[in-house]
């Protein structure tokens, strides 16, 4: 099992809206609704902000959300802050008891 | 609130053993599955092992299956993992953290993390 597809980067200017993907097979993301994403600040802990593909744990801004077509997740972050500043790493469950991530994406808040 | 402290990390040469801990509080231990997680330095995060809640199953990524085995002491509200056969790959901080499904089967989601412990694995 190969980790899931991420772009590296991504980037957007105070208040506008960036889309992050998170591409794998039918085998994981696209067999299974068990798509999260989480935030990563430098030297912190990950922390949840997706589940469930479009799911927001309690506490998490309405300015981020999820979606699903086929085997690509995305991650759109809307009326972007600078406190969004941070990696975003997607996962998947793969099925055969295993769980994916990606390879992380950093994005810069311009 | 849920509090997950990992502990037990160090510096080990190759072919080496360490055990982590990870002590968990603000939650009912017992009746969630839990995971571990690891991060080499730079790089992204690598799913490591889930353990379910009763502690019967427990599921691996094939780069640690054989060498690695995660278990759990839910009286005394604590998870381990036993890393043996340590190579310079396994270097990173590692995690625990709690799967967000009560009594979930199946590695899925990690709604809590732990400020993880570092593991070196060097001569």
């Amino acid at each position: 099992q190969s980790a899931l597809t991420q772009p590296p980067s991504a980037s957007g200017s105070p208040g506008q809206s960036v889309t992050i993907s998170c591409t794998g097979t039918s085998s994981d993301v696209g067999g299974y609704n068990y798509v999260s994403w989480y935030q990563q600040h430098p030297g912190k802990a990950p922390k949840l902000m997706i589940f469930e593909v479009h799911k927001r744990p309690s506490g998490v801004p309405d300015r981020f959300s999820g979606s699903k077509s086929g085997n690509t997740a995305s991650l759109t972050v809307s009326g972007l802050q600078a406190e969004d500043e941070a990696d975003y790493y997607c996962s998947s469950y793969a099925g055969t008891n295993h769980l994916l991530f990606g390879g992380g994406t950093k994005l810069t808040v311009l | 609130q849920v509090q997950l402290v990992e502990s037990g990390g160090g510096v080990v040469q190759p072919g080496g053993s360490l055990t982590l801990s990870c002590a968990a509080s603000g939650f009912t231990f017992s009746g969630f599955g839990m995971h571990w997680v690891r991060q080499a330095p730079g790089r992204g995060l690598e799913w490591v092992a889930f353990i379910r809640y009763a502690g019967s199953h427990t599921y691996y990524a094939d780069s640690v299956k054989g060498r690695f085995t995660s278990s759990r002491d839910n009286s005394q509200n604590t998870l381990y993992l036993q890393m043996n056969s340590l190579r310079p790959e396994d270097t990173g901080v590692y995690y625990c953290a709690k799967d967000f499904y009560g009594s979930g089967f199946y590695p899925t989601t990690l709604d809590s993390w732990g400020q993880g412990t570092l593991v070196t694995v060097s001569s």
